[in-house]
């Protein structure tokens, strides 16, 4: 069975320190890749999302994640982390033609001012 | 729009009673999905439905019921409730490249 695993259940940084959330995913096929986050109180809202081409995708507030398909990866990534990206994260991967979606554990960020 | 709206937003249930939570959305689509999210599992599917008067099981669909009678609404029925139903869940629906959810029903069965 599909399985997607994130590395970190919790994570506490400092503002400006760098990030990476780690997710790794179980299917040998072609996959589309999404990044969602949670933040207190709010609706899961997407972050970014694969589906091919650069395997470097862009997202919204700063955010990147990287597609390596040798090491069935999709890794979360961000320079500077904020007091504001404090959240929940979630890495999730489609790979049938019902737009199901398989995810992960989910990641909790806190952001220390 | 309203987007993808759920109620109640919170519910206290006592085990063996029923309840329906509600979904709604205004965006026309044809996916939509029910979700539960416990803590530190991520989100498991319970039912998703393809279009109205088409529904299946997800991962999770035991102690569940779906029905699907117009585009815009997708409720979700617990006939007896058990704690190991007590959750968040939450329903969504797939636009064009992406999953929008609702702002989530916290219920607990005591």
């Amino acid at each position: 069975a599909q399985s997607v695993s994130q590395h970190n259940h919790h994570v506490i940084l400092s503002e400006a320190a760098s990030l990476e959330l780690g997710c790794n995913y179980s299917y040998g096929g072609t996959v589309n890749l999404f990044w969602y986050v949670q933040y207190p109180g709010q609706h899961l809202q997407l972050l970014l999302k694969y589906f091919s081409g650069d395997p470097l995708v862009k997202g919204i507030k700063g955010f990147e994640a990287e597609f390596i398909k040798s090491k069935f990866s999709f890794n979360l990534r961000k320079p500077s982390v904020q007091w504001s990206d404090t959240a929940e994260y979630f890495c999730a991967v489609n790979a049938n033609s019902n737009y199901q979606l398989i995810w992960g554990a989910g990641t909790k960020l806190i952001i220390k001012p | 729009n309203a987007g993808v709206t759920q109620t109640p937003k919170f519910r206290i249930l006592k085990i063996g009673q029923s309840m329906t939570l509600q979904c709604a959305q205004d965006m026309n689509h044809n996916y939509m999905y029910w979700y539960r999210q416990d803590p530190g599992m991520g989100l498991k599917l319970i039912y998703y439905s393809v279009g109205a008067g088409i529904t299946d099981k997800g991962e999770v669909p035991n102690g569940y019921n779906v029905s699907r009678s117009t585009t815009e609404d997708f409720p979700l029925r617990l006939e007896l409730a058990a704690p190991s139903q007590t959750s968040v869940y939450f329903c969504a629906t797939q636009g064009a490249n992406e999953q929008y959810f609702g702002p989530g029903t916290r219920l607990t069965v005591t």
